[in-house]
Protein backbone atom coordinates (compact mmCIF):
# COMPACT_ATOMS: atom_id res chain seq x y z
CA UNK A 1 0.00 0.00 0.00
CA UNK A 2 1.47 3.48 -1.17
CA UNK A 3 2.58 5.77 1.50
CA UNK A 4 1.57 9.46 2.16
CA UNK A 5 3.05 11.06 -0.87
CA UNK A 6 3.99 15.29 -0.99
CA UNK A 7 4.83 17.14 -3.61
CA UNK A 8 7.35 19.02 -4.22
CA UNK A 9 10.28 17.29 -2.23
CA UNK A 10 12.51 20.51 -2.47
CA UNK A 11 11.82 23.87 -3.30
CA UNK A 12 13.24 27.15 -3.03
CA UNK A 13 10.95 30.46 -3.00
CA UNK A 14 11.96 34.53 -2.26
CA UNK A 15 10.80 36.35 0.19
CA UNK A 16 7.23 37.72 -0.43
CA UNK A 17 6.54 35.08 -2.84
CA UNK A 18 3.88 32.13 -1.98
CA UNK A 19 4.06 28.55 -2.20
CA UNK A 20 1.77 25.60 -2.23
CA UNK A 21 2.49 22.12 -0.92
CA UNK A 22 0.57 18.93 -1.67
CA UNK A 23 -0.47 15.86 0.21
CA UNK A 24 -1.57 12.35 -0.62
CA UNK A 25 -2.77 10.19 2.08
CA UNK A 26 -2.54 6.61 2.39
CA UNK A 27 -5.73 5.14 0.54
CA UNK A 28 -8.32 4.94 2.87
CA UNK A 29 -7.02 7.56 5.38
CA UNK A 30 -9.39 10.22 5.50
CA UNK A 31 -7.76 12.71 7.69
CA UNK A 32 -4.83 14.93 6.98
CA UNK A 33 -2.73 17.19 9.33
CA UNK A 34 0.34 19.16 8.91
CA UNK A 35 3.58 20.24 10.41
CA UNK A 36 6.11 22.47 10.22
CA UNK A 37 9.70 21.69 11.61
CA UNK A 38 12.70 23.15 12.49
CA UNK A 39 15.60 22.78 14.36
CA UNK A 40 14.80 25.56 17.17
CA UNK A 41 11.50 24.36 17.52
CA UNK A 42 10.78 20.97 16.47
CA UNK A 43 8.18 19.57 14.85
CA UNK A 44 4.92 22.19 15.77
CA UNK A 45 1.47 21.48 14.44
CA UNK A 46 -0.31 23.87 11.50
CA UNK A 47 -3.46 22.23 10.59
CA UNK A 48 -5.62 18.74 10.49
CA UNK A 49 -8.31 18.34 7.57
CA UNK A 50 -11.12 15.84 7.95
CA UNK A 51 -13.98 15.71 5.22
CA UNK A 52 -12.83 18.60 3.69
CA UNK A 53 -13.17 20.62 7.01
CA UNK A 54 -10.64 22.12 9.04
CA UNK A 55 -10.65 20.30 12.51
CA UNK A 56 -8.13 22.69 14.68
CA UNK A 57 -5.65 24.58 14.37
CA UNK A 58 -2.34 25.56 15.42
CA UNK A 59 -0.78 29.13 16.66
CA UNK A 60 0.25 30.18 13.05
CA UNK A 61 -0.51 33.60 11.12
CA UNK A 62 -2.92 33.61 8.70
CA UNK A 63 -0.42 33.22 5.97
CA UNK A 64 -0.56 29.77 6.47
CA UNK A 65 -3.79 28.02 5.29
CA UNK A 66 -5.16 24.93 3.73
CA UNK A 67 -7.51 22.69 2.17
CA UNK A 68 -8.76 19.09 1.79
CA UNK A 69 -10.47 17.95 -1.65
CA UNK A 70 -13.41 15.71 -1.64
CA UNK A 71 -10.50 12.34 -2.57
CA UNK A 72 -8.52 13.78 0.78
CA UNK A 73 -5.72 14.95 -0.45
CA UNK A 74 -4.73 18.03 0.88
CA UNK A 75 -2.55 21.31 0.13
CA UNK A 76 -1.48 23.77 2.33
CA UNK A 77 -0.41 27.46 1.55
CA UNK A 78 1.88 30.19 2.80
CA UNK A 79 1.73 33.46 1.45
CA UNK A 80 3.61 36.44 1.90
CA UNK A 81 7.10 34.40 2.65
CA UNK A 82 8.88 35.22 4.88
CA UNK A 83 13.40 33.85 6.16
CA UNK A 84 11.56 31.93 8.89
CA UNK A 85 9.45 29.91 6.96
CA UNK A 86 12.07 27.79 5.54
CA UNK A 87 11.42 24.71 7.01
CA UNK A 88 10.54 20.74 6.67
CA UNK A 89 6.84 20.75 5.58
CA UNK A 90 5.27 17.30 6.77
CA UNK A 91 2.36 16.07 6.16
CA UNK A 92 0.87 12.96 7.92
CA UNK A 93 -2.33 10.78 7.65
CA UNK A 94 -4.75 8.65 9.57
CA UNK A 95 -8.16 6.87 8.81
CA UNK A 96 -10.32 9.35 11.14
CA UNK A 97 -9.56 12.56 12.80
CA UNK A 98 -6.89 12.53 15.06
CA UNK A 99 -8.48 11.11 17.74
CA UNK A 100 -6.00 8.67 19.16
CA UNK A 101 -5.57 6.58 15.62
CA UNK A 102 -1.98 6.34 14.33
CA UNK A 103 -0.54 9.33 11.94
CA UNK A 104 1.93 8.45 9.47
CA UNK A 105 4.33 10.27 8.07
CA UNK A 106 4.83 11.47 4.41
CA UNK A 107 8.99 12.23 3.72
CA UNK A 108 8.09 16.36 3.69
CA UNK A 109 8.84 18.85 1.75
CA UNK A 110 11.83 21.00 2.45
CA UNK A 111 10.85 24.62 1.69
CA UNK A 112 14.35 27.62 1.37
CA UNK A 113 13.07 31.21 1.17
CA UNK A 114 15.55 33.75 0.30
CA UNK B 1 -0.12 24.99 27.38
CA UNK B 2 0.68 21.28 26.63
CA UNK B 3 4.34 20.34 26.34
CA UNK B 4 6.66 17.19 26.60
CA UNK B 5 9.82 17.11 27.26
CA UNK B 6 12.51 14.64 26.41
CA UNK B 7 15.41 13.78 27.47
CA UNK B 8 18.68 14.09 26.61
CA UNK B 9 18.31 16.16 24.07
CA UNK B 10 21.61 14.33 22.48
CA UNK B 11 23.29 11.11 23.06
CA UNK B 12 26.11 9.69 21.49
CA UNK B 13 27.16 6.26 22.43
CA UNK B 14 29.89 3.36 21.00
CA UNK B 15 27.80 0.43 19.57
CA UNK B 16 26.58 -1.71 21.88
CA UNK B 17 25.75 0.36 24.60
CA UNK B 18 22.49 0.50 26.41
CA UNK B 19 20.56 3.50 26.39
CA UNK B 20 17.23 5.38 27.29
CA UNK B 21 15.27 8.21 26.53
CA UNK B 22 12.92 9.80 28.35
CA UNK B 23 9.70 12.26 27.19
CA UNK B 24 8.08 13.82 30.13
CA UNK B 25 4.94 15.84 30.61
CA UNK B 26 2.82 17.61 33.30
CA UNK B 27 -0.47 16.59 31.38
CA UNK B 28 -2.48 13.04 30.89
CA UNK B 29 -2.24 12.04 26.98
CA UNK B 30 -4.86 9.18 25.84
CA UNK B 31 -1.85 7.74 23.75
CA UNK B 32 1.78 8.34 23.33
CA UNK B 33 3.62 7.40 20.10
CA UNK B 34 7.13 7.34 19.34
CA UNK B 35 8.97 7.71 15.84
CA UNK B 36 12.55 7.89 14.50
CA UNK B 37 13.28 10.43 11.76
CA UNK B 38 16.25 10.25 9.57
CA UNK B 39 17.93 13.21 7.61
CA UNK B 40 16.13 13.93 5.04
CA UNK B 41 12.66 11.96 6.03
CA UNK B 42 9.54 12.04 7.47
CA UNK B 43 9.76 10.79 10.84
CA UNK B 44 8.43 6.77 11.07
CA UNK B 45 6.19 4.88 13.35
CA UNK B 46 8.08 2.64 15.61
CA UNK B 47 5.15 2.27 18.38
CA UNK B 48 1.87 3.66 20.17
CA UNK B 49 1.15 3.04 23.27
CA UNK B 50 -2.36 3.19 25.15
CA UNK B 51 -2.42 1.93 28.04
CA UNK B 52 -0.63 3.21 31.48
CA UNK B 53 1.86 1.02 32.53
CA UNK B 54 1.97 -0.44 28.92
CA UNK B 55 6.12 -2.43 27.98
CA UNK B 56 5.97 -2.88 24.08
CA UNK B 57 9.20 -4.14 22.76
CA UNK B 58 10.30 -4.05 19.35
CA UNK B 59 13.53 -6.53 18.78
CA UNK B 60 15.92 -4.34 20.60
CA UNK B 61 13.66 -1.29 21.61
CA UNK B 62 11.40 -1.51 24.50
CA UNK B 63 8.96 1.06 25.27
CA UNK B 64 7.13 1.68 28.44
CA UNK B 65 4.45 3.92 29.08
CA UNK B 66 4.01 5.53 32.61
CA UNK B 67 0.85 4.20 35.03
CA UNK B 68 -0.41 7.82 35.09
CA UNK B 69 0.01 8.28 31.33
CA UNK B 70 2.43 11.37 31.74
CA UNK B 71 5.08 10.05 31.00
CA UNK B 72 7.44 7.41 28.55
CA UNK B 73 10.53 5.86 28.06
CA UNK B 74 12.34 3.96 25.01
CA UNK B 75 15.35 1.81 26.00
CA UNK B 76 17.61 0.96 23.38
CA UNK B 77 19.75 -2.36 24.17
CA UNK B 78 22.78 -3.03 22.52
CA UNK B 79 22.58 0.35 20.17
CA UNK B 80 23.71 -0.15 16.58
CA UNK B 81 24.87 2.61 13.40
CA UNK B 82 21.31 2.11 12.11
CA UNK B 83 19.70 3.18 15.45
CA UNK B 84 20.90 6.46 14.59
CA UNK B 85 18.53 8.86 14.43
CA UNK B 86 16.20 11.79 15.75
CA UNK B 87 13.70 9.85 18.72
CA UNK B 88 10.82 11.93 18.68
CA UNK B 89 7.58 11.16 21.18
CA UNK B 90 4.33 12.52 20.41
CA UNK B 91 1.31 12.58 22.49
CA UNK B 92 -2.63 12.81 21.56
CA UNK B 93 -3.96 15.28 23.61
CA UNK B 94 -7.76 14.19 22.99
CA UNK B 95 -8.24 18.13 20.90
CA UNK B 96 -7.70 16.94 17.64
CA UNK B 97 -4.14 17.39 17.60
CA UNK B 98 -0.76 15.79 18.38
CA UNK B 99 1.76 17.39 20.97
CA UNK B 100 5.47 16.13 19.88
CA UNK B 101 8.43 15.90 21.83
CA UNK B 102 10.98 18.38 21.58
CA UNK B 103 13.57 15.26 20.01
CA UNK B 104 16.69 13.16 21.14
CA UNK B 105 19.13 13.35 18.91
CA UNK B 106 21.06 9.71 19.07
CA UNK B 107 24.34 8.60 17.47
CA UNK B 108 25.53 5.41 17.60
CA UNK B 109 29.61 5.32 16.65
CA UNK B 110 30.73 1.76 15.07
Amino acid sequence: KAGVTQTPRYLIKTRGQQVTLSCSPISGHRSVSWYQQTPGQGLQFLFEYFSETQRNKGNFPGRFSGRQFSNSRSEMNVSTLELGDSALYLCASSLVPLSGNTIYFGEGSWLTVV
Amino acid sequence: TQLLEQSPQFLSIQEGENLTVYCNSSSVFSSLQWYRQEPGEGPVLLVTVVTGGEVKKLKRLTFQFGDARKDSSLHITAAQPGDTGLYLCAGHSGTYKYIFGTGTRLKVLA
